[in-house]
């Protein structure tokens, strides 16, 4: 069985700072592992994804996460955070080669302070 | 393109009301998906289908009915709904592939209120 779990459900940081949103996983099976973002009453918007090629990926807006296997952890990361990333942010956990379906975190509240 | 387009974008709708959702993808998808999201928590699945199959149903009461007339179209048919399934609905899509798992693409979400 594959879960996901963002350890934030709430995240603040001031603009121009850096950030972090935490997230682990479990899998019986290689997964593939997705952070999506989205906007007040938006649909969802894929921001980067790992299918076990480079562990270290990067996405858009200066998005980046990196998995790590030992730790089962993919965290996303920014360097300067800026207003418009004030967002809900999800982290997906997807083996469509077995039971086709896709995993969300519970997800996290990104804050920006002015 | 790369859009999975829903309509309506928003609906009302009454208790004794029929009503359908609607998602289209042109991406050769052969994966889709029904969500439904309530405020401030994630996306639940609720319907998978896979070429044009359902291969997924959570549990979800038989007042939702979902419909694959073909590899472009996904429809959700809403009869007899109560207020506690007002949410935001999402479609999805993806590839199915047995080597690789790829992204799945959301549209923008029907927000439903029933009355």
């Amino acid at each position: 069985a594959q879960s996901v779990t963002q350890l934030d459900s709430h995240v603040s940081v001031s603009e121009g700072t850096p950030v972090l949103l935490r997230c682990n996983y479990s899998s019986s099976y290689s997964p593939s592992l997705f952070w999506y973002v989205q906007h007040p009453n938006k649909g969802l918007q894929l921001l980067l994804k790992y299918t076990s090629a480079a562990t270290l990926v990067k996405g858009i807006n200066g998005f980046e996460a990196e998995f790590k296997k030992s730790e089962t952890s993919f965290h996303l990361t920014k360097p300067s955070a800026h207003m418009s990333d004030a967002a809900e942010y999800f982290c997906v956990v997807s083996v469509m080669n077995r039971d086709d379906k896709i995993i969300f975190g519970k997800g996290t509240r990104l804050h920006i302070l002015p | 393109d790369t859009e999975v387009t829903q309509t309506p974008k928003h609906l009302v709708m009454g208790m004794t009301n029929k009503k359908s959702l609607k998602c289209e993808q042109h991406m050769g998808h052969r994966a889709m998906y029904w969500y439904k999201q309530k405020a401030k928590k994630p996306p639940e699945l609720m319907f998978v289908y896979s070429y044009e199959k359902l291969s997924i149903n959570e549990s979800v009461p038989s007042r939702f009915s979902p419909e694959c007339p073909n590899s472009s179209l996904l429809n959700l048919h809403l009869h007899a709904l109560q207020p506690e399934d007002s949410a935001l609905y999402l479609c999805a899509s993806s590839q199915v592939s047995r080597q690789v798992n790829t992204e799945a693409f959301f549209g923008q979400g029907t927000r439903l209120t029933v009355v």
